[in-house]
């Protein structure tokens, strides 16, 4: 079983719509978890941490659910330039583990 | 002015090449990283320097060897270079006081032939 596991998508959606995407990760002992955005062809940038309590930034909100080993990142009103890869991270104490990513198009 | 840099951006080489990719970052942060994206999109790490110290060594062949010189770089070599190492390498650093905020390079795509 992989760490972290996603739904590579592709996610198609119209401009405007709500989408969400999850991630599962496999070490119970995980301490911190991330949502990060890849571009085509360009490095990965931290788009969010997530927190059990659930943290919203703008358009996007991602939740953790500690017992289920489950992350999730919602969002709203997508735009064109949200077209892109999301990678959910999880920091295990040593290092950082990345998923393979999901893939959002927006389209208008 | 770019935070990390990396070159060179392109290598297309033969196999069984000896080839190197430097890594540099003007943050002053503390630990660097070289991380290996594959074809299907893995982010997967390979090695981790702290403060020159190696601290992170996966289980990738002994024919990639990391250097770090000083605590703002950090240089990947690789010997006799195999198809399967064709990938984008990205480096990253980030500051002991916020290790989970990974900044990365813009990556170095690496083709052979």
């Amino acid at each position: 079983r992989k760490e972290v596991e996603q739904d590579p998508g592709p996610f198609n959606v119209p401009e405007g719509a709500t989408v969400a995407f999850n991630c599962t990760y496999s070490n119970s002992a995980s301490q911190s978890f991330f949502w990060y955005r890849q571009d085509c062809r360009k490095e990965p940038k931290l788009l969010m941490s997530v927190y059990s309590s659930g943290n919203e930034d703008g358009r996007f909100t991602a939740q953790l659910n500690r017992a289920s080993q489950y992350i999730s990142l919602l969002i709203r009103d997508s735009k064109l330039s949200d077209s892109a890869t999301y990678l959910c991270v999880v920091n295990n104490g040593n290092d950082m583990r990345f998923g393979a990513g999901t893939r959002l198009t927006v389209k208008p | 002015d770019t935070a990390v840099s990396q070159t060179p951006k392109y290598l297309v080489t033969q196999m069984g090449n000896d080839k190197s990719i430097k890594c540099e970052q003007n943050l002053g942060h503390d630990t660097m990283y070289w991380y290996k994206q594959d074809s299907k999109k893995f982010l997967k790490i390979m090695f981790s320097y702290n403060n020159k110290e190696l601290i992170i060594n996966e289980t990738v062949p002994n024919r990639f060897s990391p250097k770090s010189p000083d605590k703002a770089h950090l240089n990947l070599h690789i010997n006799s270079l195999e198809l399967g190492d064709s990938a984008v390498y990205f480096c990253a650093s980030t500051l002991n006081s916020r290790p989970d905020t990974q900044y990365f390079g813009p990556g170095t795509r690496l083709t052979v032939l």
